[in-house]
């Protein structure tokens, strides 16, 4: 069966810190990937996909960006932090149906 | 593009009572519509889904949702709501090709319990 990892679970940096949140997929091929944000008191919202290694559309401007240097590993990162950033990043994966979520990170930048 | 409304930010209901949790889409075509719910500091896990066929469509945990393309709506059901249904719940349509199938989230509904 496919599972998704998600690492780490909870995250506290500084403002101007680099980030790098890592997302894999086990059990399937080829998958497309997704990372998308909540923030406080807000809904979901896409900041990444990829529909394959080395291909990433990003759905909005912003401070960070998406690497898919493996078939089923999706990394989100960023070279310097902001307070903005701060919220709860979720990975998801899909083939046919719908995406399949991961269980997030929460990030504050402090 | 597509959009996801859900107008209530925050409902109450006492245990025992029915739930509606409204949602209302906008897209050009017939829409891909899922029903998520995120416990605290969890990740979402799918409730029900329609693609197509029935309208009325059965989920885990006793919930159902109607698909009405009149109204654009998929609104959410449960006759009896348990104290542990306490989360936020997320509509979402899902569109684009095959490659792409990224969903568009509404705001969130914030569910209380009350005894």
């Amino acid at each position: 069966s496919q599972t998704i990892h998600q690492w780490p679970a909870t995250l506290v940096q500084p403002v101007g810190s680099p980030l790098s949140l890592e997302c894999t997929v086990e059990g399937t091929s080829n998958p497309n990937l997704y990372w998308y944000r909540q923030a406080a008191g807000r809904g979901l919202q896409l900041l990444f996909y990829s529909v394959g290694i080395g291909q990433i559309s990003s759905e909005v401007p912003q401070n960070l960006s998406a690497s898919r240097p493996q078939d089923r590993q999706f990394i989100l990162s960023s070279k310097k932090l902001l307070l903005s950033d701060s919220g709860f990043y979720l990975c998801a994966w899909s083939v046919t149906d719908r995406p399949h979520f991961g269980n997030g990170t929460r990030l504050t930048v402090t | 593009a597509q959009s996801v409304t859900q107008p209530d930010i925050h409902i109450t209901v006492s245990e025992g009572a029915s739930l509606e949790l409204r949602c209302n889409y906008s897209y050009g075509a017939t829409p891909y519509l899922f029903w998520y719910v995120q416990s605290p500091g969890q990740g979402l896990q799918l409730l029900l889904k329609y693609f197509s066929g029935d309208t009325l469509v059965q989920g885990i945990k006793g919930f159902e949702a109607e698909f009405k393309r009149s109204q654009s709506s998929f609104n959410l059901r449960k006759p009896s709501v348990h104290w542990s249904d306490a989360a936020e719940y997320f509509c979402a349509v899902g569109a684009g090709d095959t490659g792409r199938r990224a969903l568009t989230f509404g705001s969130g509904t914030r569910l209380q319990v009350q005894p």
